[in-house]
Formats: C-alpha cells, sequence, structure tokens
C-alpha cells in the first residue's frame, strides 16, 4: 500500500490564484481529513469527511472547498488564494473515524505571493 | 473554548537518558488521545494511542500514561536515541475530530 499521498509537493501561487491540493489513500479508509500546519502551531482542522458523498467543517474552512466523490479520493480546492493561506496542507485519513489512528500523507508546502 | 496544551516547547535529553514529554487537556468530554512525532519535512507519524478506560500504555520503548484526575497525558520515550529527535504532538479527541496540541520539540545530544 502507498498509504496517503499528497501532490504536489510544493506550490507557489500569486494572490488570487485558485488550485487544487489532491489527496488520496488507497487503504479503504472511510474517513479523510485535512489540516494546516504554521510555523510554531499544531495542525488546525480545514475540512473533513466521514465517507463518500459526506463533508463536513473544521475549525478553519473559510477559502476552501472539499469534495469526495470517491472513497479514495479528498481534493482540497483553494477558491482564491491568499497570502495568509501560505502553509503546509497535510491530507490525513483512518478506518473508523475521528476516533481512531489518523494517518498523514506527506504534505504541500503551498507559498502565497 | 477547550483546548489541547503543552507543559514544555523544546526539551533536550542526552543520548541514552529517558524522555518524558508532557501534555495538558482541558476537555473533560475527551476518551481518545494520541501521541504523534514528526520529523522535518515530513508528514505526522503515529506512535501511541490511548484511550480513557485505560491509564497507562507501553509500545516499543514508548509508554503513554493519562491521568485523568488531573487531566494529563504524558509520553515517555525509553533510552532515547538520536532518531528520536522531532516534534512530538498529543492530540485529543471527544468524539469529534481530533484537536492537536501544538508540539514539543525533543533534541537528542549525542
Amino acid at each position: 500500500n502507498a498509504g496517503v499521498t499528497q501532490t504536489p509537493e510544493f506550490q507557489v501561487l500569486k494572490t488570487g490564484q485558485s488550485m487544487t491540493l489532491q489527496c488520496a489513500q488507497d487503504m479503504n479508509h472511510e474517513y479523510m481529513s485535512w489540516y494546516r500546519q504554521d510555523p510554531g502551531m499544531g495542525l488546525r482542522l480545514i475540512h473533513y469527511s466521514v465517507g463518500a458523498g459526506i463533508t463536513d467543517q473544521g475549525e478553519v474552512p473559510n477559502g476552501y472547498n472539499v469534495s469526495r466523490s470517491t472513497t479514495e479520493d479528498f481534493p482540497l480546492r483553494l477558491l482564491s488564494a491568499a497570502p495568509s493561506q501560505t502553509s503546509v496542507y497535510f491530507c490525513a485519513s483512518s478506518r473508523q473515524g475521528a476516533v481512531d489512528t489518523q494517518y498523514f500523507g506527506p504534505g504541500t508546502r503551498l507559498t502565497v505571493l | 473554548g477547550e483546548s489541547v496544551g503543552l507543559h514544555l516547547p523544546t526539551l533536550s535529553v542526552q543520548e541514552g537518558d529517558n524522555s518524558i514529554i508532557n501534555c495538558a487537556y482541558s476537555n473533560s468530554a475527551s476518551d481518545y488521545f494520541i501521541w504523534y512525532k514528526q520529523e522535518s519535512g515530513k508528514g505526522p507519524q503515529f506512535i501511541i494511542d490511548i484511550r480513557s478506560n485505560m491509564d497507562k500504555r507501553q509500545g516499543q520503548r514508548v509508554t503513554v500514561l493519562l491521568n485523568k484526575t488531573v487531566k494529563h497525558l504524558s509520553l515517555q520515550i525509553a533510552a532515547t536515541q538520536p532518531g528520536d529527535s522531532a516534534v512530538y504532538f498529543c492530540a485529543e479527541s471527544p468524539g469529534t475530530p481530533l484537536v492537536f496540541g501544538k508540539g514539543t520539540r525533543l533534541s537528542v545530544i549525542a
């Protein structure tokens, strides 16, 4: 199993641009989530999904959209990038929801100029 | 709101010594706790977890202790090695998505 994969590894955007961060897992996990990590901070939840077709907001959802059309994929869309969205983004998945071991991807390092 | 926090932001330990990383939580409804290790440039890696019906759980060289009375969680690493150098996060869940603390950096002195 590849586990949780994320693309791209690095990305630079200009303010106002949009893009999609990709996340995929091959463990047949129902639960997937997106976090952002800023220097000196812990991980903050952006959005999460308990299964295909179901998504919900986390702690910091503004400026981001998600969809979950398949069990495997959980893309994160930045609608109009802002410098405040410069961060490292991590996708995670787990078998049995939030109260279970979360497996993290390697992260996407995003810079918004 | 309630949040997860850590007592020590940095910890330096001599190689071979034991390390203890502490974490305070404030949500008494939390019933699941996890410790993660994050090496530079990588995603968090699961170390060990514990549920609220337990006080102690051991893994390979690691032990997690849970004191529900004072809402305290600790991670003990035995015979600390240079490869243990990383940032360690505790996280809690009261049945909702995990809430992470800000992390403690562990530096191992050779």
